[in-house]
């Protein structure tokens, strides 16, 4: 099955700095990348998400780019604000049948 | 427009116990998924099921969990016997019918469950 692995776990950045965070997964078939923000205690809410058809995808100050030929995807997030603090979650699907979600980054914005 | 529903918000049940956890899709959706979410980690991939049909369910556990989507009512997760091992946040997601583009998912506030 898929395998999806993300890094850091852990993201402080002052306010305003960008804050980048990275997947990677196995199974080249998955071709549906979504990121999900997590709030403490909340649900998780997507943010933003990608085909494998496209490269890169940007909505106001968020982005993700993938690279299909090293299977690894990215969410980019810029002139980051302290609301911006929550978990982040990648995750990968084939079919849509099945859903594997990353290990979390915990994102921490320094005011 | 009422968003993905779960309830309860909060289950506390005793070990050996059931527990029976329930999820209303958001209006226009007609599959739900199942997720298990351990502390401080992330969403593991329970149940995929449409009305009256369940659709993959390799990720639930062979013993004590079983899940079912009637064709009226809410989706409902239910733990036979309960372990403290099951206690974890537990959200629910819908989305509309794939139909060749996988849809987006939209995710429930979740139903956290302690066995004591």
């Amino acid at each position: 099955g898929e395998n999806v692995e993300q890094h850091p776990s852990t993201l402080s950045v002052q306010e305003g700095d960008s804050a980048v965070i990275k997947c990677t997964y196995s199974d080249s078939a998955s071709n549906y990348f979504p990121w999900y923000k997590q709030e403490l205690g909340k649900r998780p809410q997507l943010i933003i998400d990608i085909r494998s058809n496209v490269g890169e995808k940007k909505d106001q100050r968020i982005a993700v780019t993938l690279n299909k030929t090293a299977k690894h995807f990215s969410l980019h997030i810029t002139e980051t604000q302290p609301e911006d603090s929550a978990v982040y979650f990648c995750a990968a699907s084939n079919t849509g049948n099945q859903f594997y979600f990353g290990t979390g980054t915990s994102l921490t914005v320094i005011p | 427009n009422a968003g993905v529903m779960q309830n309860p918000r909060h289950l506390v049940r005793r070990r050996g116990q059931e527990a029976r956890l329930r999820c209303s899709p958001m209006k226009g959706h007609s599959h739900v998924y199942w997720y298990r979410q351990l502390p401080e980690e992330g969403l593991k991939f329970m149940v995929y099921l449409q009305k009256e049909n369940i659709i993959d369910e390799s990720g639930m556990p062979k013993e004590r969990f079983s899940a079912e989507f009637p064709k009226e009512g809410p989706s409902i997760l239910r733990i036979q016997q309960v372990v403290r091992g099951d206690s974890a946040a537990y959200f629910c997601a819908s989305s509309p019918r794939n139909t060749g583009v996988i849809p987006k998912q939209f995710f429930g506030p979740g139903t956290r469950l302690t066995v004591l």
